[in-house]
């Protein structure tokens, strides 16, 4: 099965270039966001997270920034890999019990 | 394998029909959320159970609805089935509620023709 949203914003990176996909989130209030990474025929993977008490957070080759002044969430990923190919969404808590809001997505193709 | 499982995992009905999605969550997780993915909407949040109860409710129509039965498992029913709700429908566990970095299926990809 293919990836839904064929009307995505598209990145398209050299391989081994460092990416940057940004975000917009909704609700001034959230405390929490996660990025997912979304492979054809797959499902959402989780990639990072981050609370609101923290504007930056760091994980293998990814990097998370946040800026709640202008509700701002962006996913730095290093040295891009072909294997980096993928749809990736930023999401938001949305309650107390772990619903999420997802945002549109952001499909990153890796040249090799 | 994230170790969700959905079934089926394509499914091919008629405008009108019901049909019967399954998910058996992770080993261990007592939550489970269903989503449906489609080309203008995005990922939407449809309902959450958690340990057999419903929890928390989102932009599920009146036709659809879902169970989380003693074993554990879901069922999301669709009824009526109209052309848009043609659609990626995933699954989701965790081990409680509240607890947001779960685990996805790979999803049901429902066509209505």
């Amino acid at each position: 099965g293919e990836n839904v949203g064929l009307h995505l914003p598209t990145l398209s990176v050299q391989e081994g270039d460092n990416s940057i996909i940004n975000c917009a989130y909704s609700n001034s209030a959230s405390d929490y966001f996660i990025w997912y990474k979304q492979e054809s025929g797959k499902g959402p993977q989780f990639i990072i997270d981050i609370r609101s008490n923290m504007d930056k957070r760091q994980g293998q080759r990814v990097t998370v920034l946040l800026n709640k002044t202008v509700k701002h969430l962006s996913l730095q990923i290093a040295a891009t890999q072909p294997g980096d190919s993928a749809v990736y969404f930023c999401a938001e808590n949305a309650g107390s019990q772990g619903n999420l809001i997802f945002g549109k997505g952001t499909k990153l193709s890796v040249k090799p | 394998d994230s170790g969700v499982t959905q079934t089926p995992k394509h499914l091919i009905t008629a405008t009108g029909q019901r049909v019967t999605l399954r998910c058996s969550p992770r080993s261990g997780d007592l939550s489970v959320y269903w989503y449906q993915q489609s080309l203008d909407q995005g990922l939407q949040f449809l309902i959450q159970y958690y340990n057999g109860e419903e929890r928390a409710k989102g932009n599920i129509l009146e036709r659809f609805s879902a169970q989380q039965f003693p074993d554990l498992h879901s069922e999301l029913n669709l009824s009526s089935l109209e052309l848009g709700d043609s659609a990626l429908y995933f699954c989701a566990s965790s081990l409680r509620t509240g607890s947001y970095g779960y685990t996805f299926g790979s999803g049901t990809r429902l066509t209505v023709v």
